[in-house]
């Protein structure tokens, strides 16, 4: 069965400081792998995703992420940190299978210092 | 605009009573889903539905039941078998099956049962 392992429960970082939020994903096959974000008391939101092709791949808001499949890791970074970046963060895998599920991440909350 | 409405935004309840949750897109999309979310646990796939009069139990199936009679709304019954009900729900779907096709949220029902 996939997993995702997001091994940072809790970040906190400066207003302008770069991110980096881990992603560990246990799946045999090639993922379709994505990540989410979430407003305190709201839905979640995709920020990007990666199916194939280029393995650095580009999201809403100034975020990417580089899937590295030696490493089964598909992290999260930002080049500068904004206040309203502070959310939550969820990775999920899903099966390349039509019909099969994402699986989600324990997610990590980011808080942004000023 | 379109989207996916979730209401109420917050529910309260005395144990041992049924309450519904309530989850209407008019995205047209075919497939809908409910998550429960706790602190710490991501999200984990209650039901879902990829075309209406059918529904499949996701992970957590128990103490819960849904119904699918339209396209536009998959409502989420907690029964009093949910040994835990208190939590953030949240109700999602997506165009089309396959897991390329990426969820979309609603705003989320919290529950708290005492």
């Amino acid at each position: 069965a996939q997993s995702v392992t997001q091994p940072d429960i809790h970040i906190t970082v400066s207003e302008g400081a770069s991110l980096e939020l881990r992603c560990n994903y246990s799946y045999g096959a090639t993922p379709y792998l994505f990540w989410y974000v979430q407003s305190p008391g709201q839905g979640l939101q995709l920020l990007l995703k990666y199916f194939s092709g280029d393995t650095l791949v580009q999201g809403i808001k100034g975020f990417e992420a580089e899937f590295k499949r030696s490493q089964s890791s598909f992290n999260l970074r930002k080049p500068s940190v904004h206040w309203s970046d502070a959310a939550e963060y969820f990775c999920a895998v899903g099966e390349g299978n039509a019909g099969n599920m994402l699986t989600f991440g324990g997610g990590t909350r980011l808080m942004v210092k000023p | 605009d379109g989207g996916i409405t979730q209401s109420p935004k917050y529910l309260f309840r005395k144990e041992g009573q049924n309450v519904t949750l309530s989850c209407e897109q008019n995205l047209n999309h075919d497939a809908m889903y409910w998550y429960r979310q706790d602190p710490g646990q991501g999200l984990r796939l209650i039901y879902y539905s990829q075309i209406v009069n059918d529904f499949q139990k996701g992970d957590i199936a128990e103490g819960y039941s849904v119904s699918r009679e339209k396209k536009e709304s998959f409502p989420l019954t907690v029964t009093s078998a949910q040994k835990n009900p208190t939590a953030f729900y949240l109700c999602a779907s997506r165009v089309g099956q396959g897991v390329n096709s990426p969820l979309h949220f609603g705003n989320g029902t919290r529950l708290t049962v005492t």
